[in-house]
């Protein structure tokens, strides 16, 4: 079983929907999880932190079930500017700093 | 400002060559990373160093050697390059090698092998 795992997609939507991305975990020892962000041809770019009593971030809101090691990752009213590849990364404790990175799940929001 | 830089943005190269990438970021961080991301976008540390000491160190060939003379750097040298090696590299960096450490990345370097 993979460290991270996540849906690849794609995943096309419409502008203005409402999309949400799903990620679990094998390592019940991970201690941090975090959503970033890829464009095309770019780096990863941190999108939000994701705290165990669930975060929000303007439409953007993170949720963590530690039980069933599960992540979670909200977008409402999506915008085209949204298009892009969600990573799904944890850090497992005692891993100095390690960041396991999901494989994406590519996004495209079309008008 | 850039916070993680990174040079060359491109490296072309054939196989055999050796050749080196050069990392530097300007956040005051004391921990520095090098990730490579395949053609199958899957990203993974290959090492990472705080305070210009080795802390991690993934299974890659010893033809990779990191460098760090200090800890604003971290260079990555890579010896008689394979095929294989084509892959876009990043360098990213975090305050300190504590898990809850978000990392900021570097734009990459885009390695190809001929």
């Amino acid at each position: 079983r993979k460290e991270v795992e996540q849906d690849p997609g794609p995943f096309n939507v419409p502008e203005g929907a409402t999309v949400a991305f799903n990620c679990t975990y094998s390592n019940s020892a991970s201690q941090s999880f975090f959503w970033y962000r890829q464009d095309c041809r770019k780096e990863p770019k941190l999108l939000m932190s994701v705290y165990s009593s669930g975060n929000e971030d303007g439409r953007f809101t993170a949720q963590l079930n530690r039980a069933s090691q599960y992540i979670s990752l909200l977008i409402r009213d999506s915008k085209l500017s949204d298009s892009a590849t969600y990573l799904c990364v944890v850090n497992i404790w005692g891993s100095q700093g390690n960041l396991i990175f999901g494989k994406g799940t590519k996004l495209s929001v079309k008008p | 400002d850039t916070a993680v830089s990174q040079t060359p943005k491109y490296l072309v190269t054939q196989m055999g060559n050796d050749k080196s990438i050069k990392c530097e970021q300007n956040l005051g961080h004391d921990t520095m990373y090098w990730y490579k991301q395949d053609s199958k976008k899957f990203l993974k540390i290959m090492f990472s160093y705080n305070n210009k000491e080795l802390i991690i160190n993934e299974t890659v060939p010893n033809r990779f050697s990191p460098k760090s003379p200090d800890k604003a750097h971290l260079n990555l040298h890579i010896n008689s390059l394979e095929l294989g090696d084509s892959a876009v590299y990043f360098c990213a960096s975090s305050q300190d090698f504590g898990g809850g450490q978000p990392q900021h990345f570097g734009d990459g370097t885009r390695l190809s092998i001929l």
